[in-house]
């Protein structure tokens, strides 16, 4: 069964940083692209970054470029969103998710961040 | 990149079919999304893989009653036998050049 467990979320304030994490099982980590995917209250879902299986490629949403790090353990079938400079607008459940080729195919629980002071 | 368009609610009978539209951006009617299903306090439900033929993969454990249909640039979610469990958000997503895309998302209301 594949198992996506985030962690690391909780209270921040305005212009922190946070790291979360996913610990991953059930499935060969190495052979699929990540995804990190996040809900503000009463939205919709916005996807935040994504990282290749082999971790050398990485991607970021506009809204984060530049102060969200991604990146994968793939030894420990974990995966880490570094965030900093971290605004209110980043209040979120933050999901981690599995890729498949090209679409979302398994998602986490999600873990809870929210920005302020 | 590509826009991906749903309306925001829907609403049927108990018992009866309700039949949910996503629609791809001009230039992106060939691309292949994925359907999910969000409910309070749940982990986000991956339904299905949908290609512009037509042709669907459901993931683990979907009932039967979920189907999935294209057409043009128009890709269907269909709940057929509508149960009170089925009350939720519905999202479309698809991808392009490393970018995930999602829908607004559509509510189903089942009355």
């Amino acid at each position: 069964e594949v198992l996506l467990l985030e962690s690391g979320g909780g209270l921040v304030q305005p212009g922190g940083s946070l790291r979360l994490s996913c610990a991953a099982s059930g499935f060969i980590f190495t052979n699929y692209a990540m995804n990190w995917v996040r809900q503000a209250p009463g939205k919709g879902l916005e996807w935040v970054s994504s990282i290749s299986g082999s971790g050398d490629s990485t991607y970021f949403a506009e809204s984060v470029k530049g102060r969200f790090t991604i990146s994968r353990d793939n030894s420990k079938s974990t995966l880490s969103l570094q965030m900093s400079s971290l605004r209110a607008e980043d209040t979120a459940l933050y999901y981690c998710a599995i890729r498949d080729t090209t679409v979302t195919t398994n998602w986490g629980q999600g873990t809870l961040v929210t920005v302020s002071s | 990149q590509p826009v991906v368009t749903q309306s925001s609610s829907a609403s049927a009978s108990l018992g009866s079919s309700v039949k949910l539209t996503c629609t791809l951006s001009s230039g992106h009617s060939s691309y292949i999304i994925a359907w999910h299903q969000l409910q309070p306090g749940k982990a986000p439900r991956y339904l299905m893989k949908l290609e512009g033929s037509g042709r669907y993969n459901k993931g683990s454990g979907v009932p039967d009653r979920f189907s999935g249909s294209s057409s043009g640039a128009d890709r269907f979610l269909t709940i057929s036998n509508l149960q009170s469990e089925d009350e939720a958000d519905y999202y479309c997503e698809t991808w392009d050049t490393n970018t995930q895309v999602f829908g607004t998302g559509t509510k189903v209301t089942v009355l």
